[in-house]
């Protein structure tokens, strides 16, 4: 079966370290999301993309990035972690050309100490 | 950017009552508005969406009304069980594909 996976689960790590969080689907979506989830602010977009090579920023991209190099992965990357950043993150995949589904991997809990 | 606000924040119901959570939007661009999920230590999980051509959308228990005009759509559960206990999530989608999420109903059902 098709699905979305994300590594690792759980992560602590220090201030000022970069992390590197993954995101591999298997259903051939074109497109890519990354969400983060805090109390009170639901899920938030930090990048996505529409395909190979395509990267964008959502409205919480700022010490984050992404690339995309193949159409399954789509990693995400912390330059220089900060408290702030101690989170829970969702990748997500859905079909072009988007008003469709989207599908969730576990999701990863970040510490940052 | 869209915008999309969530309520209410909380919502509690006796088990067999019925829940409604409401959201609005403000992109009138937006055509495609999923309901999502998510059970503790989850990850959020479709269970109803509807397009922006058509007003309702039913599933057993589980209906979305959608107003257009006025930019807002709801979910409604009826009969509502202990396992319909979890966070809800209304979303909006433009042909752009990435969805503006709101801040979430915490549904508690009590047996």
């Amino acid at each position: 079966d098709a699905e979305i996976t994300q590594s690792p689960r759980h992560k602590i790590t220090e201030t000022g370290r970069q992390v590197t969080l993954a995101c591999h689907q298997t259903w051939n979506h074109n497109n890519m999301f990354w969400y983060r989830q805090d109390l009170g602010h639901g899920l938030r977009l930090i990048h996505y993309s529409y395909g190979v090579q395509d990267t964008n920023k959502g409205e919480v991209s700022d010490g984050y990035s992404v690339s995309r190099s193949n159409t399954e992965d789509l990693p995400l990357t912390l330059e220089s972690a900060a408290s702030s950043q101690t989170s829970v993150y969702f990748c997500a995949s859905s079909e072009s050309p988007g008003n469709t589904e989207a599908f969730f991997g576990q999701g990863t809990r970040l510490t940052v100490v | 950017g869209e915008n999309v606000e969530q309520h209410p924040s909380t919502l509690s119901v006796q088990e067999g009552d019925s829940a409604v959570i409401k959201c609005t939007y403000s992109d009138s661009a937006s055509n495609y508005f999923p309901w999502y999920k998510q059970e503790l230590g989850k990850r959020p999980q479709l269970i109803i969406d509807i397009r922006s051509n058509v007003g309702e959308k039913k599933d057993q228990r589980i209906a979305v009304t959608l107003n257009k005009t006025a930019k807002h759509f709801s979910l409604h559960i009826t009969e509502t069980q202990p396992e319909d206990s979890a966070v809800y999530f209304c979303a909006a989608n433009t042909n752009a594909g990435k969805s503006t999420f709101g801040d979430g109903t915490t549904l508690t059902v009590k047996p």
